[in-house]
């Protein structure tokens, strides 16, 4: 069975604080991994990576992934009060068909 | 450009009751993903539609339906409502692209369910 582990569970810093989230896999025909926000309802997207070693930036987040050790990290520098939210990461599975397996779930706090 | 949308918002069903779920998706997608999100949990996989089929499933009893319209809005269906199917229920609509190893599902806001 497919699996996505984040951690940790929650966390919560002071703004200007940098944090990492983890996010380490089993599965059983990778295609993409994926980042979201989740802060009320709907997650939005962040990121996708596909390729080892190439880290993808936007504003003050960026991740990257390992596909030889199986795991991804979320980086967000300069954190801000908006950045307070469920972060989520998910594997793309689906060989032929198509599915996203989640984990938990990050959930951070940032503190003025 | 309208992005995914859901109906209702939310709803309070009975246990034993019957409820369906809509989902119209994103401009241009045609594919759409069905999700289960308990509380303090990532979403879970029900189903995919693509052509009007079922093309992929989790780990969710028959209970649990879809349907897809030739417009590709889709419909989840649940019947015999249990307290532990209170969730939220997210629909995810991409574009398939059988040639590309990857692609992006975009969220629509979901249907909070609480069976009581």
């Amino acid at each position: 069975e497919d699996k996505v582990v984040q951690s940790p569970l929650s966390l919560v810093v002071h703004e200007g604080d940098t944090v990492t989230l983890n996010c380490s896999y089993e599965v059983t025909n990778f295609r993409s991994l994926l980042w979201y926000k989740q802060e009320k309802k709907a997650p939005t997207f962040l990121f996708m990576l596909t390729s080892s070693g190439i880290e993808k930036k936007s504003g003050r987040l960026s991740s990257i992934l390992d596909k030889k050790e199986l795991f991804s990290i979320l980086n967000i520098t300069a954190t801000q009060t908006g950045d307070s939210a469920i972060y989520l990461c998910a594997v793309n599975s689906g060989g032929s068909n198509y599915k996203l397996t989640f984990g938990k779930g990050t959930l951070l706090t940032v503190n003025p | 450009d309208a992005g995914v949308t859901q109906s209702p918002t939310h709803l309070i069903k009975t246990r034993g009751q019957q409820v369906t779920l809509r989902c119209s998706p994103k401009s241009g997608h045609d594919t759409v993903s069905w999700y289960q999100q308990a509380l303090g949990q990532g979403p879970q996989f029900i189903f995919q539609y693509y052509e009007e089929e079922e093309r992929q499933r989790g780990n969710f009893p028959d209970r649990f339906s879809g349907h897809q319209f030739p417009n590709y809005s889709s419909e989840l269906n649940v019947n015999a409502l249990l307290l532990g199917d209170s969730a939220l229920y997210l629909c995810a609509s991409s574009l398939r692209r059988l040639a590309d190893p990857s692609y992006e599902q975009y969220f629509g806001p979901g249907t909070r369910l609480t069976v009581t």
